[in-house]
């Protein structure tokens, strides 16, 4: 059974970092590129970043580019996101999710999806 | 940046019911749109990609349709299980969520 389970999130003042793990199993990690979506409490869905395979190549929404770094380590299983320079409204709760293969980068679906892990930017 | 709009944002119907949530995008996405839908407090979960095509394990009741800028999802009879939020999002280019379709109990 495939399995997401992120950590990391918590409560950090705002212009402070913060960095997500995903761990994955029930599944070859090294053959999947690898999303992180947020939800914002109350609202709905907004795509962050995604990494390719090989971490090669990645990809971020205009409102993180330059303060979001999106990693993943294939020999641990594990992806990051690497989040500085917080704000208020990047609030929201972090989901790590295994992209689908019929797609290209960035242009793609996710299933399944963890549970995700809760950032608050708050003073 | 293609919008993704849907509609209604909300919706009551009764269990037996046949139910069409619409999502509309800003330009042409071809076929490249997937629908999720999503429990409180748990994780979206991936209905139907391709526009039309049943994701593994989603009961048959559940249909999508369209293509260009016009896509539906049809639920053919409400079940309890189905009462969610649901959200189509494009995947022609890089990829945006609709702002979701909440469907309640009438």
């Amino acid at each position: 059974e495939v399995q997401l389970l992120e950590s990391g999130g918590g409560l950090v003042q705002p212009g402070g970092s913060l960095r997500l793990s995903c761990a994955g199993s029930g599944f070859t990690f090294s053959s999947y590129s690898m999303s992180w979506v947020r939800q914002a409490p109350g609202k709905g869905l907004e795509w962050v970043s995604t990494i390719s395979v090989s971490g090669g190549s990645t990809y971020y929404a205009d409102s993180v580019k330059g303060r979001f770094t999106i990693s993943r380590d294939n020999y641990k299983n594990m992806l990051y996101l690497q989040m500085n320079s917080l704000r208020a409204e990047d609030t929201a709760l972090f989901y790590c999710a295994k992209d689908r293969t019929d797609c290209t980068g960035a242009s793609c679906y996710s299933d399944p999806w963890g549970q995700g892990t809760l950032v608050i930017v708050s003073s | 940046d293609i919008q993704m709009t849907q509609s209604p944002s909300t919706l009551s119907a009764s269990v037996g019911d046949r139910v069409t949530i619409t999502c509309r995008a800003s330009q042409s996405i071809g076929i490249w749109l997937a629908w999720y839908q999503q429990k409180p407090g748990k994780a979206p979960n991936l209905l139907i990609y391709k526009a039309s095509s049943l994701q593994s394990g989603v009961p048959s009741r559940f249909s999508g349709s369209g293509s260009g800028t016009d896509f539906t999802l049809t639920i053919s009879s409400l079940q309890p299980d189905d009462f969610a939020t649901y959200y189509c999002q494009q995947y022609e280019s890089f990829r945006t969520f609709g702002q979701g379709t909440k469907v309640e109990i009438k």
